[in-house]
């Protein structure tokens, strides 16, 4: 079964620190595709980042960035130099080979404090 | 602004109504999608159609009825919908079924009350 898992159900930063966020996944497929999304309060599922299981460099955007361990099924996102912007619900998601039934962590709300 | 954009932003309906959620995308995209999101959980996959045909049914019971009219629209229509089915129901898009690392696109979300 393909499952994701966020254990950390709420996180805390202060404005301009670092913060990481966890997720592991499990599966058995070696054709995958992982995802970082936010939900703000507005609703709207933003896509962050998102990674290629095949490919071994660490996917960046802008203050987002991946720390992907295969080997270990894990996939965190590190926000660096908070904003109060990134205040947000925080899913991970992952799918695979030619499927696009996209499989949510539980997410993680982060709360950026100023 | 969404790329997606739903209607209405917020139904509230009585158990024997019938009402429609509408879905709109002009991006060329050929996959849609509908999930349900209850609070503070994360969103459960509902339909997946592909090129206007449907592709994946997640067991969903028969009072949601998702209809693609065209390659921009996705509509799912509600009957007799029960208390337990309020929750944000979110159309997502993406460029073509069957390529997994396709990015999917999400409208604002329809909040549905059931009274």
């Amino acid at each position: 079964a393909q499952t994701v898992t966020q254990s950390q159900p709420e996180m805390s930063v202060q404005e301009a620190e670092t913060v990481t966020l966890s997720c592991t996944y499990d599966t058995s497929e070696s054709d995958y595709y992982l995802f970082w999304y936010k939900q703000p309060p507005s609703r709207q599922m933003i896509l962050v980042i998102r990674q290629e299981a095949y490919k071994q460099q660490n996917a960046t955007e802008n203050r987002f960035s991946v720390n992907f361990q295969k080997a270990a099924k894990s996939f965190s996102l590190k926000i660096s130099d908070s904003q109060l912007g990134d205040a947000a619900m925080y899913f991970c998601a992952y799918t695979w080979g030619n499927n696009n039934d996209m499989r949510f962590g539980a997410g993680t709300r982060l709360t950026v404090k100023p | 602004d969404t790329e997606v954009t739903q209607t209405p932003k917020h139904l509230v309906m009585g158990m024997t109504n019938k009402k429609s959620l509408k879905c709109e995308q002009h991006m060329g995209h050929r996959a849609m999608y509908w999930y349900k999101q209850k609070a503070k959980k994360p969103p459960e996959l509902m339909f997946v159609y592909s090129y206007e045909k449907l592709s994946i049914n997640e067991s969903v019971p028969s009072r949601f009825s998702p209809e693609c009219p065209n390659s921009s629209l996705l509509n799912l229509h509600l009957h007799a919908l029960q208390p337990e089915d309020s929750a944000l129901y979110l159309c997502a898009s993406s460029q073509e079924v069957g390529v997994g690392n396709q990015p999917q696109h999400f409208g604002d979300g329809t909040r549905l009350s059931i009274l």
